[in-house]
């Protein structure tokens, strides 16, 4: 099925840096969502982003919705441990459906 | 709010037979439930789109035969994974949704088949 371009694939970072990551579409979205995923578990939502330009907060998480329409971005400031994880976006279409396109990823690791 | 429950969490099961796995929205209504497979360090791969009442949608290339889902009821949507083979293991995730909005996710039933 389709997916969207996330960038980093994967990073390793020092407890106490920033991080972003971004996703990419070659279609319009009117929706980004951000989710969060440990090991075994069921994606956990984060951010949800309904116009463009939009930027939402979370605690340390802020998120973007790119003006295009066709990309997104995540920061997290300040990480800790418990940030490890994968990130996903994922965006739905202006076509009216109720479908989510999953973005490939980004595998974090936090270095104490 | 919007807390989504999987059951069971794990199943081993031997090729050839049937394993369901329930999705249920525990404190609100789905509209839309939805199935997703994902294989170790991959992303989540939309299988189906179900409606509380109508018969699902499925993604193209997932044989609707072989995976059965029913959305009985505005909390409740059930995967039923028929004569399973052991290249059908893998991390079967739900999610529900309200409508034109987010989708919550359960936490995943991983099925391994021997």
């Amino acid at each position: 099925g389709q997916q969207l371009n996330q960038s980093p694939q994967s990073m390793f970072i020092q407890e106490g840096e920033d991080v972003s990551m971004n996703c990419t579409s070659s279609s319009i979205f009117n929706t980004w969502l951000w989710y969060k995923q440990d090991p075994g578990e069921g994606p956990v939502l984060l951010i949800a982003l309904y116009k463009a330009g939009e930027l939402t907060s979370n605690g340390r998480l802020t998120a973007q919705f790119g003006i295009t329409r066709k990309d997104s971005f995540l920061n997290i400031s300040a990480s800790i441990p418990s940030d490890v994880g994968i990130y996903f976006c994922a965006g739905r279409s202006t076509s009216g459906t109720y479908k989510y396109i999953f973005g490939t990823g980004t595998r974090l690791k936090v270095l104490a | 709010g919007a807390v989504v429950s999987q059951h069971p969490s794990r199943v081993i099961c031997k090729s050839g037979t049937s394993v369901k796995i329930e999705c249920r929205s525990l404190d609100f209504q789905a509209t839309t439930m939805f199935w997703y497979r994902q294989f170790p360090k991959q992303s989540l791969m939309l299988m189906a789109t179900s409606n509380e009442g109508s018969k699902a949608t499925y993604e193209q290339g997932v044989e609707k035969d072989k995976f059965l889902i029913n959305h009985a009821s505005l909390t409740l949507s059930t995967l039923t994974v028929t004569s399973a083979h052991p290249e059908d293991s893998s991390f079967y995730i739900c999610s529900a949704s309200r409508g034109f909005d987010e989708q919550f996710f359960g936490p995943g039933t991983r099925l391994t088949v021997l």
